[in-house]
């Protein structure tokens, strides 16, 4: 069982928009930032989102992120059969004093 | 060009030991803390440990806490992961990872499977 909630799968249609929910407490989201991951298929993880809405260079600006109170949400837009992927968010944990992932959800563009 | 392999990894025994290490190149590894992040077969990403650029603060997930040990050596810009008292659950593709503060991963390594096995 993670400390940070995620739905285990989300789907939608190409073109469409997607979003996908982190759940979390006052010990991690709460008081602290949500970065998100995309993993490919049989590849290492990749940072999509830090400091909550944040995007590195390279990654298009279809890919958003939000947070509000314990919860924090990755929204996709115009989506691709290429973001077919897993999906986690991330943060720290004030009271394990450690950090923490999602459970991950897997994208799937139908 | 930033890179970070790991290296290490193979199959183990219950109760048996394993030092990963993680080579890092293209940037001030001295610089930056530092992650092991781990994935069981078909499973989602676990938060292991970490260690601070300096190697002074180290974080240990309650799962491997007294067992794994988190050490770097910023002369050799290398990371490590000692593990002990190894257990099945500890089966897992174990990636390095790079810390922004105050904590996201920019970069990561390929992974090195660690299988533990009678």
């Amino acid at each position: 069982q993670s400390v940070l909630t995620q739905p285990p799968s989300v789907s939608a249609a190409p073109g469409q928009r997607v979003t996908i929910s982190c759940s979390g407490s006052s010990s991690n989201i709460g008081n602290n930032y949500v970065s998100w991951y995309q993993q490919l298929p049989g590849t290492a993880p990749k940072l999509l989102i830090y400091e909550n809405n944040k995007r590195p260079s390279g990654i298009p600006d279809r890919f958003s992120g939000s947070k509000s109170g314990t919860s924090a949400t990755l929204g996709i837009t115009g989506l691709q059969t290429g973001d077919e992927a897993d999906y986690y968010c991330a943060s720290w944990d004030n009271t394990l004093n450690a950090g923490v992932f999602g459970g991950g959800a897997k994208l799937t563009v139908l | 060009e930033v890179q970070l392999v790991e290296s290490g990894g193979g199959l183990v025994k219950p109760g048996g030991s394993l030092r990963l290490s993680c080579a890092v190149s293209g940037f001030i590894f001295s610089s930056y803390s530092m992650i092991w992040v781990r994935q069981a077969p078909g499973k989602g990403l676990e938060w292991v440990s970490s260690i601070s650029n300096n190697g002074a603060n180290t974080h240990y997930a309650d799962s491997v806490k007294g067992r794994f040990t988190i050490s770097r050596d910023n002369a050799k810009n290398s990371l490590y992961l000692s593990m002990n008292s190894l257990r099945a659950e500890d089966t897992a593709l174990y990636f390095c990872a790079r810390i922004v503060e105050p904590h996201h991963f920019d970069r990561w390594g390929q992974g090195t499977l660690v299988t533990v096995s009678s």
